[in-house]
């Protein structure tokens, strides 16, 4: 059973801040992982991805993964109120058909303070 | 508009009464996905297509569920004799191998 773990929160910071959103997933064959940002009653979009151990910077956002410890984060700098959403951590397998479908976790809501 | 779209965006219905969502996917997109939603919950992954072909259903995917994706364009997504517990968001996404693109999804009220 695949699984992918993260804090529900709510997560708090205030604006300005730096906000990490952590998730750990269950499947070592897992070999892509996603963070999609998903605002009330909307449906989830994507903000990034990342494939390799290490960072990955986009803008204000930062992926980092630790396939050891089996573990991925997003790091938001600067955190706006519009920011505040639930963020959704997603994995995919790749098997002997091609991709597997993305499993996603609970979502980690954050809130920024303005 | 080019995305994903999702027919009806609301439903309600009693229970015991059949329902069918329609998924139009991103034109040039071969993968079709169906999820489900429920309040603080991630997305819950139910069946896929790959062209016409359903390559993969969840066990989430009861015998009152059905889906079909004819002619490899849009897909359906039928409930039999639905129960208070399918009442949820049913998120569609299509894509090619990669990123996954979702539609608004269809919020699903059974009373």
């Amino acid at each position: 059973q695949k699984e992918v773990e993260q804090n529900s929160g709510p997560l708090s910071v205030p604006e300005g801040a730096i906000a990490s959103l952590n998730c750990t997933y269950s499947d070592r064959g897992s070999q892509s992982f996603f963070w999609y940002r998903q605002y009330s009653g909307k449906s989830p979009e994507l903000i990034m991805f990342i494939y390799s151990n290490g960072d990955k910077e986009d803008g204000r956002f930062t992926a980092q993964l630790n396939k050891a410890s089996q573990y991925v984060s997003l790091l938001i700098r600067d955190s706006q109120p519009s920011d505040s959403a639930t963020y959704l951590c997603a994995v995919i397998e790749v098997g002997r058909a091609g991709n597997t479908p993305l499993v996603f976790g609970k979502g980690t809501r954050l809130s920024v303070i303005a | 508009d080019t995305g994903v779209s999702q027919d009806p965006r609301h439903k309600i219905t009693k229970r015991g009464q059949n329902v069918t969502f329609r998924c139009d996917p991103i034109s040039e997109h071969n993968r079709l996905y169906w999820y489900r939603q429920t309040l603080g919950q991630g997305p819950e992954f139910l069946t896929y297509f790959q062209n016409e072909a359903q390559l993969e259903k969840s066990r989430l995917l009861s015998d009152r569920f059905s889906a079909e994706r004819p002619k490899g364009s849009f897909s359906t997504l039928e409930i039999q004799r639905t129960e208070q517990g399918d009442s949820a968001m049913y998120l569609c996404a299509s894509s090619l191998p990669g990123e996954l693109f979702f539609g608004e999804g269809s919020r699903l009220t059974v009373l």
